[in-house]
């Protein structure tokens, strides 16, 4: 089955301590990208891939460092959270061309 | 001002009803544009892709029309079901999968 995978799917951490979010796909897409969705300002992309060991900023790029190391992984990086950093997480892969996204089920990070 | 504007931002309609959902986009030149269900706390999934070219594309109950002129498109369904209550986004691409302007979606509650 074709599945992005994320996790964790719930997180409550500390400010200042790191972590990551994982995400894998199994399709062999080139393009992966996360993004965080917060009420009333919609889906917004954080960082995005093109493909192995090419990674670009999107729209919303601080505080957040990711890796493309290979092609099926694209785990979020949050070296130093701070509480406006909470928010929903989603990850996402599409094939080349003017194919759909599909997206991972979501992680809903808290940073207290 | 958000160059992917989506009307109405809710709506309640009974089950068995049709209704339209309306986009307008400022942006230009795109590729295509495509729209999305999403559920409360999940991620979103892909209901049509829509190139410039084209004006309709159905997918079941939903029908999706695009004037690339007035830059609006239109999100139809058909005989709506309880299932169908979730939030509808409509999604500019510049066509390289590089840049996606999310609209704020629509809300959608089906009552019974």
């Amino acid at each position: 089955e074709a599945q992005v995978t994320q996790n964790p799917r719930y997180l409550i951490t500390v400010t200042g301590k790191k972590l990551t979010v994982t995400c894998s796909q199994n399709m062999n897409h080139e393009y992966m990208s996360w993004y965080r969705q917060d009420p009333g300002l919609g889906l917004r992309q954080i960082y995005y891939s093109m493909n192995v060991e090419v990674t670009d900023k999107g729209d919303v790029p601080e505080g957040y460092k990711v890796s493309r190391k290979e092609k099926r992984n694209f785990p979020l990086i949050l070296e130093s959270p701070s509480p406006n950093q909470t928010s929903l997480y989603f990850c996402a892969s599409t094939g080349q061309g003017n194919t759909e996204a599909f997206f991972g089920q979501g992680t809903r990070l808290t940073v207290v | 001002k958000n160059q992917v504007e989506q009307s109405p931002q809710s709506l309640i309609i009974l089950e068995g009803k049709n209704c339209t959902l309306q986009c307008n986009y400022t942006v230009s030149p795109f590729s295509n544009l495509r729209w999305y269900k999403q559920d409360t706390g999940r991620g979103p999934v892909s209901l049509t892709i829509m190139t410039f070219s084209e004006n309709t594309k159905s997918n079941g109950r939903y029908t999706a029309t695009l004037d690339a002129d007035t830059k609006q498109s239109s999100l139809h369904i058909t005989a709506s079901q309880l299932s169908d209550s979730a939030s509808y986004i409509c999604v500019w691409n510049a066509g390289n999968n590089r840049k996606l302007i999310w609209g704020l979606g629509t809300s959608l509650a089906v009552n019974p």
